[in-house]
């Protein structure tokens, strides 16, 4: 079965960082762009970031470039977004999403996990 | 502000069809048909519908279906069925500056 599980959320202040990581299993994961996905409570999703399957490649929103930074440990297959700077506008339920392209990003998600919370308040 | 945009709902009644708009600009919808769909029930993780525009993937009803007329894609739910209910979002490739970007969001109410 495919499945990604995210942890590393949690509550931190502004200015604060936080790492988040995803487990992935049940797909050979470095045949696989891996996506960040957060939706702010009450709200639409944004995409955040995407990595490709080999590492070599990383993608960024506007919102979170610069502060932001994705990267994946295909040895264990593992997604992570390390989040420095956080702000109270980054505070939302973060997905990991797998690309449904293999060896080539479709920029589409086909499988997500359930997400992590991260909330950002003094 | 969301850089896709959709209308906020959209309604049928059982049987009936309904398409939501997804509009775009020529640097995302109408660049490039990675255009995708996703339908999100209330608590639950957002389910791939369509993706390249009009591609559906495995388990997804055909009652599904997804076209693209320049800067605006479209996703059109035939013989609406309660379990439609739920919020659909479209995304799009944007570029390698912009990466992805999604639709605001349109909530589906099956009356």
């Amino acid at each position: 079965e495919v499945q990604l599980v995210e942890s590393g959320g949690g509550v931190v202040q502004p200015g604060g960082s936080l790492r988040l990581s995803c487990a992935a299993s049940g797909f050979t994961f470095d045949d696989y762009a891996m996506h960040w996905v957060r939706q702010a409570p009450g709200k639409g999703l944004e995409w955040v970031s995407l990595i490709s399957g080999d590492g070599g490649s990383t993608y960024y929103a506007d919102s979170v470039k610069g502060r932001f930074t994705i990267s994946r440990d295909n040895s264990k297959n593992s997604l992570y977004l390390q989040m420095n700077s956080l702000r109270t506008e980054d505070t939302a339920l973060y997905y990991c999403a797998k690309d449904y392209g293999r060896h080539l990003p479709g920029f589409g998600m086909d499988v997500w996990g359930q997400g992590t919370t991260v909330t950002v308040s003094s | 502000q969301s850089a896709l945009t959709q209308p906020p709902s959209a309604s049928g009644s059982p049987g009936q069809s309904v398409t939501i708009s997804c509009t775009g600009t020529s640097s995302d919808v109408g660049g490039y048909n990675y255009v995708s769909w996703y339908q999100q029930h209330p608590g639950k993780a957002p389910k791939l519908m369509i993706y390249e525009v009009s591609k559906r993937p495995s388990g997804v009803p055909d009652r599904f279906s997804g076209s693209k007329s320049g800067n605006t894609a479209s996703l059109t739910v035939s013989g609406l069925q309660a379990e439609d209910e739920a919020d659909y979002y479209c995304s799009s490739y944007a570029g390698s500056n912009k990466g992805v970007v999604f639709g605001g969001g349109t909530k589906l109410t099956v009356l």
